[in-house]
């Protein structure tokens, strides 16, 4: 599979912005997801992107880079319950995904 | 409800006893796939099917079969478990690729024991 690199852990205060990176490789690429999974649980779909720039949905934005294999999940006003792992994941020619390890984030009062 | 659907949930079992993990989803998707999730390694491919009677190897296949006879149905094969395939197992299912994005949708998970 494909090389996705993205921080294992990442902490952050209740109320603050986090922005966690992911670089991938550049070689048949289509898009790039990001998913949320809380802990013995399903990924659940956060974004898509295809197109270089960033998209805003809510308190989660998404922003990517094809030249440079970079994308970044910025969460603003986080919440506790922000408390989980985010999962890049490279959508190669079209056939299932490739994820990164996750980043586990935790969101402290 | 669009779905995917895994059973069992939960399930201990014994060094060599086969088993089989089933998926089902009822969006007609082409695409399912199961992965293995283990700490500190992520999700990993085990399998893949891009349509009935077509399934190729994901990153880790030692130690599993598949099946896609039909559409609808992906089962997960053991035919003799192994401690090392002790983990948490996601199904997942996708559309062909010719809406905007195709979201990967997720079974609920099975979390395995082998003893």
């Amino acid at each position: 599979g494909q090389n996705i690199d993205q921080p294992t852990e990442m902490t952050a205060t209740e109320g603050a912005i986090v922005q966690i990176n992911c670089t991938y490789q550049t070689s048949g690429f289509n898009g790039l997801f990001w998913y949320q999974q809380h802990a013995g649980e399903a990924p659940t779909f956060l974004s898509y992107n295809v197109l270089d720039g960033l998209e805003e949905k809510g308190r989660f934005s998404s922003f990517l880079s094809r030249s440079k294999g970079y994308s970044y999940l910025l969460l603003k006003e986080l919440q506790m319950k922000d408390s989980a792992s985010y999962l890049c994941a490279d959508d190669n020619a079209g056939n299932m995904l490739t994820f990164g390890g996750g980043t586990r984030l935790m969101v402290k009062p | 409800e669009a779905q995917v659907t895994q059973n069992p949930r939960y399930l201990i079992t014994v060094t060599g006893k086969k088993l089989t993990v089933t998926c089902s989803q009822n969006m007609n998707h082409e695409y399912m796939s199961w992965y293995r999730q283990d700490p500190g390694l992520g999700l990993r491919q085990i399998y893949y099917s891009m349509n009935v009677e077509v399934t190729d190897k994901g990153d880790v296949p030692e130690g599993y079969k598949v099946s896609r006879k039909e559409k609808r149905n992906f089962p997960l094969i053991l035919e003799s478990p192994s401690p090392n395939q002790t983990s948490l197992y996601f199904c997942a299912s996708r559309d062909d690729g010719t809406s905007t994005y195709n979201e990967q949708f997720f079974g609920p998970g099975t979390r395995l024991t082998v003893l």
